[in-house]
């Protein structure tokens, strides 16, 4: 089956440092990818969406100078997360659209947590 | 506005015994509906959608889904809990394409968890 993988699974950083996220398509071409943040005992908030070849799509509220997303290629998306803050705490999830049958597919997650 | 409703928090379950994990929707058109089930610090694992066709729809793990248009729900069954079941359960809508959803993005609902008790 279609498998997406994310790195680091667990990252802590310092306040005011960069963090970045890859979300890899491993056996599928994924023209879009979607990132997602969780919060404890929340549903998923879909952050922004990334088509390859061109910028992302953020969604209403969030920062798209704080958290870049490039998606370079059919297989990678990565998410940075600028000059992070305590408040950036969350479980990040991504997700890719293969682009021959259309179906999505999640990735593990990333546990980002800023001290 | 296009959304998707988990009117309880949590249910509670003895196993072997039946459940059910409730979502309604409000999506314009014939929207394709999905569950997902997360583990503890994992991501979403895929238990099964409703495209077309056949309301009742089977999925992974012995879970099926009665799709019903009327009431605009999609709740999760199985006929027999397992203490494995126990977990957090998302109900997510694609909207179509052709009513506002361009890039095909999951609406989801805010999450059941589920408990099953020995």
């Amino acid at each position: 089956g279609a498998v997406v993988s994310q790195h680091p699974s667990r990252v802590i950083c310092k306040s005011g440092t960069s963090v970045k996220i890859e979300c890899r398509s491993l056996d599928f071409q994924a023209t879009t990818m979607f990132w997602y943040r969780q919060f404890p005992k929340q549903s998923l908030m879909l952050m922004a969406t990334s088509n390859e070849g061109s910028k992302a799509t953020y969604e209403q509220g969030v920062e798209k100078d704080k958290f870049l997303i490039n998606h370079a290629s059919l297989t990678l998306s990565t998410l940075t997360v600028t000059s992070a803050h305590p408040e950036d705490s969350s479980f990040y999830i991504c997700s890719a659209r293969d682009r021959l049958s259309y179906e999505q597919y999640f990735g593990p997650g990333t546990r980002l947590t800023v001290t | 506005a296009q959304s998707v409703a988990q009117p309880e928090d949590q249910v509670n379950v003895a196993e072997g015994n039946p459940l059910t994990v409730k979502c309604t929707y409000s999506v314009s058109g014939n929207p394709y509906l999905f569950w997902y089930v997360q583990y503890p610090n994992r991501g979403l694992q895929f238990l099964l959608k409703y495209i077309t066709g056949d309301n009742l729809v089977k999925g992974s793990y012995g879970f099926e889904a009665e799709f019903n248009k009327s009431q605009t729900s999609f709740h999760l069954k199985k006929p027999s809990a397992l203490v494995s079941d126990s977990a957090l359960y998302f109900c997510a809508v694609r909207v179509p394409r052709d009513y506002g959803g361009s890039q095909g993005n999951l609406i989801f609902g805010k999450g059941t968890k589920l408990s099953v008790k020995p």
